[in-house]
């Protein structure tokens, strides 16, 4: 029984395409992220939501948006496809903040592997 | 400075061994930390919290000392499964966490 899982493991398209990357939990957290995982291995946070509302947007392009429909669902759609979009990007859930009791950190899908070619 | 800095490695030990990795944080506000492992291609996963002085399960401890800004895990008796990527992770409320390049491990037999 997976607590976050992506789909699709792996994504290969061409430049300039429109695709998408699913993320769900079952974990009842409140929070989710999406994380990049580049060639140089930084995990880079790109947003974040509470509840259903963006909470932290970084210096992503805009050609990124990210839709939450209900709490336990983070999708991530892209525009129009760069070859530096190539990337691992993984989803995550927490929840961490008040009354966090110290046990628990971020939980991890297991990432979309993005090949733009 | 960066928010956390960890020597990258690659750490080559034998199996059996007792390796040490350091970490350094600039964020004194840090309430509390987690190291987790990544291994090739998969996603982390979170190893330890350390939210008072350190923490312990099984082959591995972790210390912090608040006052130089330092948190260490020590494994011992290294599995060739502990090969990995550790990575040191400082939490500072509701900021999401961040993430350094962590530090690799490689176990030999």
């Amino acid at each position: 029984d997976t607590a976050v899982s992506q789909t699709p493991k792996y994504l290969v398209t061409q430049m300039g395409n429109d695709k998408s990357i699913k993320c769900e939990q079952n974990l009842g957290h409140d929070t989710m992220y999406w994380y990049k995982q580049d060639s140089k291995k930084f995990l880079k946070i790109m947003f974040s939501y509470n509840n259903k509302e963006l909470i932290i947007n970084e210096t992503v392009p805009n050609r990124f948006s990210p839709k939450s429909p209900d709490k336990a669902h983070l999708n991530l759609h892209i525009n129009s496809l760069e070859l530096g979009d190539s990337a691992v990007y993984f989803c995550a859930s927490s929840q961490l903040g008040a009354g966090w009791n110290g046990d628990y950190g971020y939980t991890f899908g297991s990432g979309t592997r993005l090949t733009v070619v | 400075r960066k928010e956390v800095e960890q020597d990258p490695g690659p750490f080559n030990v034998p199996e059996g061994a007792t390796v040490a990795f350091n970490c350094t944080y600039s964020n004194s506000a840090s309430q509390s930390f987690f190291w987790y492992r990544q291994d090739c291609r998969k996603e982390p996963k979170l190893l330890m919290s350390v939210y008072s002085s350190g923490n312990e399960d099984g082959r591995f401890t972790a210390q912090l000392n608040r006052a130089s800004q330092y948190i260490s895990l020590l494994i011992r008796d290294s599995k060739l499964s502990d090969s990995a990527t550790y990575l040191c992770v400082p939490y500072s409320g509701n900021t999401p966490l961040v993430f350094g390049k962590g530090t690799r491990l490689s176990v030999i037999a």
